[in-house]
């Protein structure tokens, strides 16, 4: 059974302060691995699909990177408007089911 | 462009009652998936229908089902409803699945409180 673990579960970071996020994951057989972005009482909202080991994303302060066991997301000199809950998630089946972590919230403070 | 609808958006029902919740799909997409989300957790797969037929099941009982219509749009069921079915039920639309390369589109979702 396909598994996403993710860390830390929650993050703080004064504005301006880059971290990274962690997701590690177990799949027979990866066909993608997707972040997003979930504020509040939303839907969640796609970043970036990875496919391959070495393989790198970038969009605006995100940058997605991946290796056979993980992928990590670093946020450089985050703002307030980037506090959401970032989820990760990888789709292995011949279907589209795709299993989620639980996501780490992130709170940028000013 | 729509994207993806859902409703209602929120919903109060007791036990033991049915719901069904809603979704229509951005124009074009064929596959649409329903997720369910409980606090504090990831969204965790329920079912998956393209072409109208379901291709995909999570590990859910069978008080669940689904359907998809020939206009794509579809409907959740929940039968018999217990408290733990409160959660947040998120419909999710994309091109083609199966591929690995489809990116899911979620609608904002369905707030269900079991009470």
């Amino acid at each position: 059974e396909d598994q996403v673990t993710q860390s830390p579960e929650a993050l703080r970071l004064q504005e301006g302060e880059s971290s990274s996020l962690n997701c590690s994951y177990t799949v027979s057989g990866l066909r993608g691995l997707f972040w997003y972005r979930q504020d509040p009482g939303k839907g969640p909202e796609f970043l970036f699909t990875l496919y391959s080991a070495g393989e790198e994303k970038e969009k605006e302060r995100l940058k997605a990177t991946l290796t056979k066991k993980e992928s990590f997301l670093h946020i450089t000199a985050p703002k307030p408007e980037d506090s959401a809950t970032y989820l990760c998630a990888v789709h292995s089946g011949g279907y589209q089911k795709v299993t989620f972590g639980i996501g780490t919230k992130l709170q940028v403070i000013p | 462009d729509a994207g993806v609808t859902q409703s209602p958006t929120h919903l109060i029902k007791t036990r033991g009652q049915h719901v069904t919740l809603r979704c229509s799909p951005i124009s074009g997409h064929k596959s649409v998936s329903w997720y369910q989300q409980v606090l504090g957790q990831g969204p965790q797969f329920i079912f998956q229908y393209y072409e109208k037929e379901e291709r995909g099941r999570g590990n859910f009982p069978d008080r669940f089902s689904a359907r998809q219509f020939p206009n794509y749009s579809s409907e959740l069921n929940v039968n018999a409803l217990l408290l733990g079915d409160s959660a947040l039920y998120l419909c999710a639309s994309s091109l083609v699945p199966g591929t690995g390369h489809e990116k899911l589109f979620f609608g904002s979702g369905t707030q269900l409180s079991v009470l």
